[in-house]
């Protein structure tokens, strides 16, 4: 039933370490978007595809990499973890880019690196 | 340059008080408009929006919200607030020139029993 989906939900590694987080809605939307929250919940956008092309490509590490098999599914791949990178992970759906209904988010992926 | 603003890091308000969070933005043309609200270990959900037509939108959970073009602004509103509405509220525009949403910094709301 859950709209949009992310896991894990919380995800705890050292640093050099390479992770996932996997996302995906079952709405039928075209769009979906990766954010990232810091601790002062400031919401940055990093990635967003509309139909499996990346249209949205924010000012990011090279060490983040999005992969869109499918418009369902939206994973982040991070390599090279740093401490930096702790934060709230939000993944995101909408219908389609440019038309503004609204977004579905997940619940969010808290990565700690320690 | 595109922005929204939300004067109040943080609102104190006791159970049954009313409520009114601002947001203020900056945009050319005329904005959608939108309100999340993030409860403690959730993501955010739509609360309420604004495109076009009557000014004053409602929302769910009871709350609404007004746009006024001349002052730049879209105040979020509940005349009566439940504990459970202790949360984090985000304000954003969406711009047409590039599909992205233009966030507010946050404003926690705290409710006082």
């Amino acid at each position: 039933d859950t709209a949009v989906s992310q896991t894990p939900k919380y995800l705890v590694t050292q640093m050099g370490n390479d992770k996932s987080i996997k996302c995906e809605q079952n709405l039928g939307h075209d769009t979906m978007y990766w954010y990232k929250q810091d601790s002062k919940k400031f919401l940055k956008i990093m990635f967003s595809y509309n139909n499996k092309e990346l249209i949205i490509n924010e000012t990011v590490p090279n060490r983040f990499s999005p992969k869109s098999p499918d418009k369902a599914h939206l994973n982040l791949h991070i390599n090279s973890l740093e401490l930096g990178d702790s934060a709230v992970y939000f993944c995101a759906s909408s219908l389609r880019a440019g038309v503004w209904d609204g977004y579905t988010f997940g619940s969010g992926t808290r990565l700690t690196v320690v | 340059a595109q922005s929204v603003t939300q004067p109040d890091i943080h609102i104190t308000v006791s159970e049954g008080a009313s409520l009114e969070l601002r947001c203020n933005y900056s945009y050319g043309a005329t904005p959608y408009l939108f309100w999340y609200v993030q409860s403690p270990g959730q993501g955010l959900q739509l609360l309420l929006k604004y495109f076009s037509g009557d000014t004053l939108v409602q929302g769910i959970k009871g709350f609404e919200a007004e746009f006024k073009r001349s002052q730049s602004s879209f105040n979020l509103r509940k005349p009566s607030v439940h504990w459970s509405d202790a949360a984090e509220y985000f304000c954003a525009v969406g711009a047409r020139s590039n599909y992205q949403l233009i966030w507010g910094a946050g404003t926690k709301l705290i409710i006082k029993p």
